[in-house]
């Protein structure tokens, strides 16, 4: 079964706008952690942000966010104020503590910025 | 500090010969990952150590094996190659109490 879906195969937004995007999960351990990674075209993985299962506030990183809705299990991230720099492929991913400290990732939102 | 550090970045190998991959780290992570992959499927687990001394099939793991040789070192041998395989491989490694996997820069495997 699907533990991460990412719907949005690529996204387009106009430089200095805010762009979401979408992430939902599927566990039935009440601790997991939810994470997110850009790789640009040079192709290395660079994380981004975190949130714990328990945790309160939503996640911020500089012009990062996490919108965490537990109920409705989902972890989409919002990118403020976009930049050339942030084009790339975006992959959401969980950590699931149940299951040996596996990670599981989503197939990835490509984001494309417009000047 | 390295980090997380793959050999080889490239390869190419025909198809029935063997490799291996190394991967090691120095963040003394207990646990080390070794992925795939592959245009419009993400990132694919295929082993995983949770500990020196164990390891764990993830998702794909057919025509690979993996050997944990100590708490830094994990390695993902192809015994006989197939074009299959030709894919993009990422080594990482996390610490329990880590909010974050840190990923090796890569490895461009092609089989011919």
């Amino acid at each position: 079964a699907q533990k991460i879906t990412q719907t949005q195969p690529g996204m387009f937004v106009q430089e200095k706008e805010a762009v979401t995007l979408d992430c939902t999960y599927d566990t039935s351990d009440p601790s997991y952690g939810l994470f997110w990674y850009k790789q640009p075209s040079s192709g290395e993985m660079i994380f981004l942000i975190y949130q714990g299962s328990y945790d309160q506030q939503n996640a911020t990183e500089g012009r990062y966010s996490l919108n965490f809705q537990k109920a409705r299990k989902s972890a989409n991230l919002v990118i403020s104020a976009s930049q050339l720099g942030d084009s790339a492929m975006y992959f959401c991913a969980m950590r699931d503590f149940n299951t040996g400290n596996q990670f599981y990732f989503g197939t990835g939102t490509s984001l494309t910025v417009i000047p | 500090n390295a980090g997380v550090t793959q050999t080889p970045k490239f390869q190419v190998l025909k198809t029935g010969q063997s490799m291996t991959l190394q991967c090691a780290q120095d963040m003394n992570h207990n646990s080390m990952y070794w992925y795939r992959q592959d245009p419009g499927m993400g990132l694919r687990l295929i082993y995983y150590s949770a500990s020196e001394g164990t390891t764990d099939k993830g998702e794909v793991p057919n025509g690979y094996n993996v050997s944990r040789l100590n708490k830094r070192e994990f390695s993902l041998r192809l015994e006989s190659a197939a074009p299959s395989q030709t894919s993009v491989y990422f080594c990482a490694s996390s610490g329990w109490g880590d909010n974050e996997q840190f990923f090796g820069p890569g490895t461009r495997l092609t089989v011919l």
